[in-house]
C-alpha cells in the first residue's frame, strides 16, 4: 500500500467555487502534515502545515486533519484561475531516527473562469 | 531564494558518464534531502542527510551516492548515468516547524 495517497485528478472547479482536495496516509505515527502547490515547471511551494486534529485556516485555504481516520484535506474557497496547479500532500514521520517527508502523487487542479 | 540553491539548473549528459548535482543552503539547517520527480510517481526520496558526514538512503537510492562535507553543501552523484535517471531533481531543507523548502530543481536528461 502506498504510504500517501491522493486522487491524481484532474479536478476541475468553476471560478469562485470551493475546491476540495483529499489525502490519506498509512503510517499511524505520522506527526506533521503539509500541503504544497506546484506550478508546471516550478518547485513545490508550501501553502499549509497542520500538526493536530481539526481545522487550520489561512486566508482562502483550510487544512483539515483527522488522525483517527488518517485523513488530511485542503479546501480552497473562492477559487481563482491562479489556483490552477498540482497540489501535493506530504506527510512527515520519524523513520529510523530521522525525519522524512513522504509525498502523494499530487492532484492536478484546474479552475475554470 | 529561501536560502537554498541548486546547480546546474539544466544538464544533458551521456549514458555511462558520472554526474554531480549540487545543493547549497545559507541557513545552517541540519536536515537536507534529495528528491526526484517523475510523471506518475510524484516526489521520491533518494538520499538525505542529518548532519555533516551523516547521510542515509531513501526509497530510490540505487545508482546514486551523496556527500556532505560541510553543513551548507549536499552533493548528489550519479556514478554512471542511465536513461532511467532522466528526471527533475529537487533538493530540500527542513526548516523546523516551518516545513520543508525546496530548491528550484535540476532538470537532468541522460541521452
Amino acid at each position: 500500500q502506498k504510504e500517501v495517497e491522493q486522487n491524481s485528478g484532474p479536478l476541475s472547479v468553476p471560478e469562485g467555487a470551493i475546491a476540495s482536495l483529499n489525502c490519506t496516509y498509512s503510517d499511524r505515527v505520522s506527526q506533521s502534515f503539509f500541503w504544497y502547490r506546484q506550478y508546471s515547471g516550478k518547485s513545490p511551494e508550501l501553502i499549509m502545515s497542520i500538526y493536530s486534529n481539526g481545522d487550520k485556516e489561512d486566508g482562502r485555504f483550510t487544512a483539515q486533519l483527522n488522525k483517527a481516520s488518517q485523513y488530511v484535506s485542503l479546501l480552497i474557497r473562492d477559487s481563482q484561475p491562479s489556483d490552477s496547479a498540482t497540489y501535493l500532500c506530504a506527510v512527515e514521520g520519524v523513520i529510523q531516527g530521522a525525519q522524512k517527508l513522504v509525498f502523494g502523487q499530487g492532484t492536478r487542479l484546474t479552475i475554470n473562469p | 531564494d529561501a536560502g537554498i540553491t541548486q546547480s546546474p539548473r539544466h544538464k544533458v549528459t551521456e549514458t555511462g558518464t558520472p554526474v554531480t548535482l549540487r545543493c547549497h543552503q545559507t541557513e545552517n539547517h541540519r536536515y537536507m534531502y534529495w528528491y526526484r520527480q517523475d510523471p506518475g510517481h510524484g516526489l521520491r526520496l533518494i538520499h538525505y542527510s542529518y548532519g555533516v558526514k551523516d547521510t542515509d538512503k531513501g526509497e530510490v537510492s540505487d545508482g546514486y551516492s551523496v556527500s556532505r562535507s560541510k553543513t551548507e553543501d549536499f552533493l548528489l552523484t550519479l556514478e554512471s548515468a542511465t536513461s532511467s535517471q532522466t528526471s527533475v531533481y529537487f533538493c530540500a531543507i527542513r526548516k523546523n516547524r516551518d516545513g520543508y523548502t525546496f530548491g528550484s530543481g535540476t532538470r537532468l536528461t541522460v541521452v
